[in-house]
């Protein structure tokens, strides 16, 4: 139980594209989804928590009209990379929070390169 | 503000070798703290977790991790690696319904 899928793996666009990434919750609703950027060799940053049916709260310094996040559903948010540069390749991993206090399920990352 | 620090960027230890991963965190009250571990291009899967009561943590794949309050330490220890155990591992403390992820250190395993 308690998986997180996230959909493509990897992709590459080009530069000034936009790109969507999507994480769902496969057997469990979600009320809060998490979205993070990995940089090679680096840990995880937390960029934006989402809740289900309000506006995503973005940590400091994450641009919010490039990184746009919708969780239009108790088992869905999407991330929408805007007008994209190559500097937004990274890796992004969304989790997504259980009833269970603290407990986060991880999805297995999308890789986004841009060109 | 909660931190965690991995003093061990990179750890090499040899097949069937014991294990100890460090971890430190800096934070006022009891904290919620974590290990999760990273394979290549994955994403991340939670060992054990430590929210309050018996300070020794049973997890999967034969991990453990011992809270001590007086070194501020979650360390994590396996008594015996395996090849598959390579990967990059990620203490974490948690508030708030949030994450704060300590730098990660890199595990090889020798053959």
């Amino acid at each position: 139980g308690a998986v997180v899928s996230q959909h493509p793996s990897w992709v590459i666009c080009k530069s000034g594209t936009s790109v969507k990434i999507e994480c769902r919750s496969l057997d469990f609703q979600a009320t809060t989804m998490f979205w993070y950027r990995q940089f090679p060799k680096q840990s995880l940053m937390l960029m934006a928590t989402s809740n289900e049916g309000s506006k995503a709260t973005y940590e400091q310094g994450v641009e919010k009209d490039k990184f746009l996040i919708n969780h239009a559903s108790l088992t869905l948010s999407t991330l929408t990379v805007t007008s994209a540069h190559p500097e937004d390749s990274s890796f992004y991993i969304c989790s997504a929070d259980t009833d269970r206090l603290y407990e986060q399920y991880f999805g297995p990352g999308t890789r986004l390169t841009v060109t | 503000a909660q931190s965690v620090t991995q003093p061990d960027i990179h750890i090499t230890v040899s097949e069937g070798a014991s294990l100890e991963l460090r971890c430190n965190y800096s934070y006022g009250a009891t904290p919620y703290l974590f290990w999760y571990v990273q394979s290549p291009g994955q994403g991340l899967q939670l060992l054990l977790k430590y929210f309050s009561g018996d300070t020794l943590v049973q997890g999967i794949k034969g991990f453990e991790a011992e809270f001590k309050r007086s070194q501020s330490s979650f360390n994590l220890r396996k008594p015996s690696v395996h090849w598959s155990d390579a990967a990059e591992y990620f203490c974490a403390t948690g508030s708030a319904r949030q994450l704060t992820f300590g730098s990660g250190t890199q595990l090889t395993v020798l053959p």
